[in-house]
């Protein structure tokens, strides 16, 4: 079955950016997301891309796909303290199969 | 989220009680999902329903029972709680928006002592 990885954690400076890497192992996967998870709080949707595309732009925020080596990654321009957090890498062969999760980047933001 | 909403958002157990976690969305999607999170395991799944009386499971379901009577209600019951079942459980729905992503609820956290 799927599975997904990510690095544990990451540390940057306020105003730098921020990549997550994620790497899955399913090449079937078609919908790959991004959520944030604040403390004590549930998971949010950030971002999604599909398989058939490269890259996505979403304000600060940028998705890479690179479905030959099966690595995702995530891109925060412009770090801010409000975005430390866990983000997860999730994917999903089709649209109502189960979404299989990484473990988890912490982002530490140093103001 | 609004359209997801789980109860309670707390609770506390004696080991061997039976215990029910309900997760209600108005939203009518087809698809709901129950996860438990726990440190060094991150989301796991547990049972998953994809339409009324229709359910499935996932890779952690053994102590685990879950129904689902109405599009809007899906119940998770731990029919016989132990300390392993001490997590955060959160309910997930799926639909059409957002690139087929899940809608989360705001979890519960549940401590079996």
């Amino acid at each position: 079955g799927e599975d997904v990885e990510q690095s544990l954690f990451l540390s940057v400076r306020e105003g730098d950016s921020s990549v997550i890497n994620c790497t899955y192992t399913d090449s079937s996967s078609t919908y790959l997301y991004w959520y944030k998870q604040e403390p004590g709080a549930g998971l949010q949707l950030l971002t999604y891309i599909f398989s058939n595309m490269d890259m996505k732009q979403d304000q600060r925020l940028t998705v890479l796909l690179n479905k030959k080596d099966k690595h995702l990654s995530l891109r925060i321009a412009d770090t801010q303290t409000g975005d430390s957090a866990i983000y997860f890498c999730a994917a999903s062969e089709t649209s109502y199969d189960k979404v299989i999760f990484g473990p988890g980047t912490s982002l530490s933001v140093i103001p | 989220d609004a359209g997801i909403t789980q109860s309670p958002r707390h609770k506390v157990t004696e080991t061997g009680t039976p215990v029910t976690l309900r997760c209600h969305q108005t939203e009518n999607h087809r698809y709901m999902y129950w996860y438990r999170q726990d440190p060094g395991h991150g989301l796991r799944l547990i049972h998953y329903s994809y339409g009324v009386k229709d359910t499935d499971k996932g890779e952690v379901s053994d102590g685990y029972s879950v129904s689902r009577s109405k599009t809007e209600d899906f119940l998770l019951t731990l029919e016989s709680a132990t300390s392993s079942q001490t997590s955060v459980y959160f309910c997930a729905i799926r639909g059409q928006g957002k690139g087929y992503g899940y809608t989360f609820g705001s979890g519960t956290r549940l401590t079996v002592v």
